[in-house]
Order: structure tokens, then sequence, then C-alpha cells
């Protein structure tokens, strides 16, 4: 059974830095491509930023470029989100996702992030 | 970037009844690359539909994806309680892949 979960997701202050984990099980991580895709409050979600599987292309969306880096490690299963220079824009529900670039056919639960002061 | 517009915003049924979901694409979503999610508080948005039409794994067949171009809809004849939901629309045709704001679908 395929399973994704997310954590790290807390309160931040404007500014500040957070880095988020998502846990793969059930299925071959290091084949498939990765993203991650956010939901803010009463907002439809939104993509983020995405890896491949294969040689670990990445690509993020214009709102978190610069700020955002996605990253995996193989030999532990997991995806990783590292936000800096947060703003209250960034406050959202993340979620980990299999797939990119076309339909995401798994997902987590999602892990709260809150930027505010 | 393609912005998907999804209608009703609030759609109220009975179970037993059928419901018509609507997304309309500001552009043409090439090749049918479409496809349609519910989510449920608290638990991971679930993949329904994929390629506009193409039901995705244990999906029942109750649920139905048509459409090409601008505008696709999502049928889910004879509405099940465990349907109740939030459904979003997302188009993969051009680059970013973006989602509608999504249908509430509530019990009536």
């Amino acid at each position: 059974e395929v399973q994704l979960l997310e954590s790290g997701g807390g309160l931040v202050q404007p500014g500040g830095s957070l880095r988020l984990s998502c846990a793969a099980s059930g299925f071959t991580f290091s084949s498939h491509t990765m993203s991650w895709v956010r939901q803010a409050p009463g907002k439809g979600p939104e993509w983020v930023s995405v890896i491949t599987g294969g040689n670990n292309n990445t690509d993020y969306a214009d709102s978190v470029k610069g700020r955002f880096t996605i990253s995996r490690d193989k030999s532990k299963n997991t995806l990783y989100l590292q936000m800096n220079s947060l703003r209250a824009e960034d406050t959202a529900v993340y979620y980990c996702a299999r797939g990119g670039f076309r339909y995401l056919d798994y997902w987590g639960r999602g892990t709260l992030v809150t930027v505010s002061s | 970037e393609i912005v998907l517009t999804q209608s009703p915003g609030t759609l109220s049924l009975s179970p037993g009844e059928r419901a018509t979901l609507s997304c309309r694409a500001s552009q043409s979503v090439s090749s049918g690359y479409f496809a349609w999610y519910q989510h449920k508080p608290g638990q991971a948005p679930r993949l329904l539909i994929y390629g506009a039409s193409s039901r995705a794994t244990g999906i029942p067949d109750r649920f139905s994806g048509s459409g090409s171009g601008t505008d696709f809809t999502l049928t889910i004849t004879r509405l099940e309680p465990e349907d109740f939901a939030v459904y979003y629309c997302q188009q993969y045709g051009s680059s970013p892949i973006t989602f509608g704001q999504g249908t509430r679908l509530e019990i009536k």
C-alpha cells in the first residue's frame, strides 16, 4: 500500500525557515517523480515544486522560486521541502504527492504551515 | 498559466441522486490531460479520474469523467453517503499544472 506521511509543519515568523519531510513507503520511491502541493485556507490546491525520479531535475512555482528547495534522500525514502524567507502568503497545508507534470496518483494528509508574528 | 473555474461552488443533493460537476479552463487543455480529485476533511486527496475519462485504481464506476478542450465534467450517478466531499479539477496539459477552486458536494 502506498503511503505518504508529511511532517515538519508549524508556526514560524515571517522571514523564518522550515523544513518539511515526507516519508514514503509501499512503492519504489527512487524511480518516481514527486511533488509538493499546498492549499491555503479557502483556496484550491496550488502546485509548489517537483523533483523527477531518475535524474532529480527540479522545478518550482514562480511564487516560491529562489526561496524553496526540493530534495530527496533515496536511502531514507524521504522527500524534503526546505522553505526559507517565509511570508504570510505561504500559510497553507502542504501535501506531498506522487507524480508531477501529470496527475498526482497518491497524496499524503498534509502538514500545516502557519507564517505569522 | 491555465485558470480552472469550477461550478457550482456548492451542490446540495440527496443520496441516490445524480451529481454533475463542471470545470472550465481559460485555454484549451491539450490531449485531454485532465484529472479530478475527491477530498474529505483530514484525509489525503484521492485521485478519481485522469486523462479526462479514465477511472483511477479502485474508483467505483458510478464516477465518470468527460469533456475536452475547455469544458470538463465529473458525473456521479446514484450518490452514496461517502461521496459527500469537496471535488477538485486539475489540468496537466500545460506547465504549471493548475487546480480549480473546488466544488463542495453536501447532503441536502
